[in-house]
């Protein structure tokens, strides 16, 4: 697609439920990040991919956070027995990655999926 | 460990004042700096961004940033700004991984 997307837009979920959010990033677009915004702590890192290469998860809250690459394009952030601090809106951006100089760091982001825990 | 850090979080001006929002970034080696802007109801955009070369660059709308390695800062300059950049603006920075500072909001009064 033209941009990145990313589903659910809004995602109302009761404590200790499992939620998904998926990302599809811009066609090409191999680096592929997602971040957590929330109300007056900006934007906080959570997890980022590159091709192959092994993900960088240093940003990951706690164990009940994952996320995985499928084929190198869409992915999904899976967070288990949610909590209401997990409330937040989660945010997924794709780069792209020049061959002879690597990522370029400029980040085209989505819309966001709005998470809220009950 | 890289980061940047926004000094500023709220700030509100009066249309055609001048802006200036700081940002300072904390790590060595390849530099990246960006920043992104949020208007409200919309999704973050780049707004411009520093690889090499001219210190000064120039973005969208005639925002400017200067990056000064002798005080690691990147900060962001408009002459005079108007109602419609009213939004959050975030400095982020990172080769690979790109970390965001916390956003200063911006309120331009009519």
């Amino acid at each position: 697609g033209a941009g990145v997307s990313q589903s659910p837009s809004n995602k109302v979920t009761e404590k200790g439920k499992d939620v998904e959010l998926r990302c599809d990033p811009i066609s090409g677009h191999t680096a592929l990040y997602w971040y957590r915004q929330s109300l007056g702590q900006g934007l906080e890192f959570l997890i980022y991919f590159q091709g192959n290469s092994a993900p960088d998860k240093s940003g990951l809250p706690s164990d009940r956070f994952s996320a995985e690459r499928t084929g190198g394009s869409v992915s999904t952030l899976t967070i288990q027995r949610t909590q209401q601090e997990d409330s937040a809106v989660y945010l997924c951006a794709s780069s792209l990655v020049r061959p002879a100089s690597g990522p370029t760091g400029e980040l085209f982001f989505g819309e966001g999926s709005r998470l809220t825990v009950l | 460990a890289q980061s940047v850090s926004q000094h500023n979080h709220h700030v509100i001006l009066s249309e055609a004042a001048s802006l200036e929002l700081g940002c300072n970034y904390s790590y060595g080696g390849t530099v990246n700096l960006f920043w992104y802007v949020q208007y409200p109801g919309q999704h973050l955009q780049l707004l411009l961004k520093y690889f090499s070369g001219d210190p000064l660059v120039k973005g969208i709308k005639g925002f400017e940033a200067e990056f000064i390695k002798s005080k690691f800062s990147f900060n962001l300059r408009k002459p005079s700004v108007q109602w419609s950049d009213t939004a959050e603006y975030f400095c982020a920075g990172g080769y690979q991984k790109v970390t965001f500072g916390i956003g200063t909001k911006l309120q331009v009064i009519p």
